[in-house]
């Protein structure tokens, strides 16, 4: 069965970086993309983007350009979402979704980045 | 950007009434590009609906239905576990965006 396994939940100071996987299994991953998708606490979700499995091409929604890496290791079927420079409007759940630019089918189960001094 | 608006933010009802949950859009495009997700508290989103079609196992009390900008979610009788957040989603044009959600709770 098609699963998306995310990595568990960081507490980061402000400035510091972090590195969310999210590993594919259950089916071939380079015939689907994926995406990346913030829920701040309480609020709804946004889209971050996407990466393409084939190529590694990533594409970034508007305001997730900059500080914001979308990366691949295909020998693992995992997919990588870097925040650098933390924020603490970066505290979030952040989840990784099978789909590329069409409807996302399959989610992960959420990693929480919790910001704070 | 395509900037979608759900409406209404609460819908207060009762187990067995019909909902009707509305995704409006500022811009006009294909009904086959749009989807439907359910999201319950500390849950991740799960697919209803992609165009007109139900994503599998989701029961046909579910149904989506509009073109343009104008998109319907209705769900013809409400049971318990249909108590959650929805949120419409358009993968027409990049970025891809999510409307703000209507939460369905039990009146």
């Amino acid at each position: 069965q098609v699963q998306l396994v995310q990595s568990g939940s960081e507490l980061k100071k402000p400035g510091a970086s972090v590195k969310i996987s999210c590993k594919a299994s259950g089916y071939t991953f380079d015939v689907y993309s994926l995406n990346w998708v913030r829920q701040a606490p309480g609020q709804g979700l946004e889209w971050m983007g996407w990466i393409n499995t084939k190529t590694g091409n990533p594409t970034y929604a508007p305001g997730f350009t900059g500080r914001f890496v979308f990366s691949l290791d295909t020998s693992v079927t995992t997919t990588y979402l870097q925040i650098n420079s933390l924020e603490s409007d970066d505290t979030a759940v952040y989840y990784c979704a099978r789909g590329g630019m069409v409807w996302d089918d399959y989610w992960g189960q959420g990693t929480l980045v919790t910001v704070s001094a | 950007e395509i900037v979608l608006t759900q409406s209404p933010g609460i819908l207060s009802l009762s187990p067995g009434e019909r909902a009707t949950l509305s995704c409006r859009a500022s811009q006009s495009f294909r009904s086959d590009y749009l989807a439907w997700y359910q999201q319950k508290p500390g849950q991740a989103p799960r697919l209803l609906m992609y165009g007109a079609s139900r994503a599998p196992g989701i029961p046909d009390r579910f149904r989506g239905t509009g073109s343009g900008t104008d998109f319907t979610l209705t769900i013809s009788r409400l049971e318990p576990e249909d108590f959650a957040v929805y949120y419409c989603q358009q993968y027409s044009s990049s970025p891809k965006t999510f409307g703000q959600g209507t939460k369905v709770e039990i009146k």
